[in-house]
């Protein structure tokens, strides 16, 4: 299964557009990418999937390059509830149906 | 989205003793997943759970440990027995359920987990 590398921790202030970049250099053909939020004292949910290019829905954007060794999770105009803890995964359909959490990235939205 | 219940939603128990947790979910669903969380960490994963055979564990944990059962496809329990302070953790049940989901696969509902401090 691929490793993911993401920061640790990110501050921004509220109406500013975060990017939190998650590496996996070792992605496989099969592999998808897919992000989970979670918020303190609660299980985490479901962001946004994606396998190449661009994939936008009502919460962020996912970014992939060509080589997909990298994708960036984009959350426009942030709010004070976008504080949470943001999980990047790689994994294929024939993993059954396994969740492998990397460290996963703190953000911290201030006013 | 799939709704996800899990009881208790936290306890504090003495060490040498065991918990039962229940997961509860509002379909039929045929993986189920436990994971834990130590505080300030990430999740990892425990075992998966389907119906009709036995659970299947991930490296470091065992069904002496971790008991397991998956009666139907809309409930699970996983017990955490002979607790130490080590096994204080929030514990997580999961669900695979694609047909309710926004993702191609691996979309996964979670539970609001069982917060268990053991003393």
């Amino acid at each position: 299964l691929a490793k993911t590398t993401q920061p640790i921790s990110m501050d921004s202030y509220e109406g500013q557009e975060v990017n939190i970049t998650c590496s996996h250099n070792n992605i496989a053909t099969n592999d998808y990418i897919t992000w989970y939020q979670q918020f303190p004292s609660q299980g985490p949910r479901f962001i946004i999937q994606g396998y190449k290019t661009k994939v936008t829905n009502e919460v962020a954007s996912l970014f992939i390059p060509a080589d997909r060794k990298s994708s960036t999770l984009s959350l426009p105009r942030v709010s004070l509830s976008d504080t949470a803890v943001y999980y990047c995964l790689v994994g294929a359909p024939n993993q059954g149906g396994k969740l492998i959490f990397g460290q996963g990235t703190e953000l911290s939205v201030k006013p | 989205s799939a709704v996800i219940s899990q009881k208790p939603s936290r306890d504090i128990c003495q060490r040498g003793t065991s918990l039962t947790i229940q997961c509860q979910v509002d379909s039929q669903v045929t993986m189920m997943f436990w994971y834990r969380q130590q505080p300030g960490q990430s999740l990892t994963l425990i075992a998966t759970a389907n119906q009709g055979s036995e659970a299947t564990y991930e490296s470091g944990f065992v069904i002496d440990k971790f008991p397991i059962s998956r009666p139907n496809l809309t409930f699970s329990t996983l017990t955490v027995s002979n607790m130490s302070p080590e096994d204080s953790s929030i514990y997580l049940c999961s669900v695979e359920d694609r047909g309710r989901g926004r993702g191609s696969y691996n979309e996964q509902f979670f539970g609001p987990g069982t917060r268990l401090t053991v003393l």
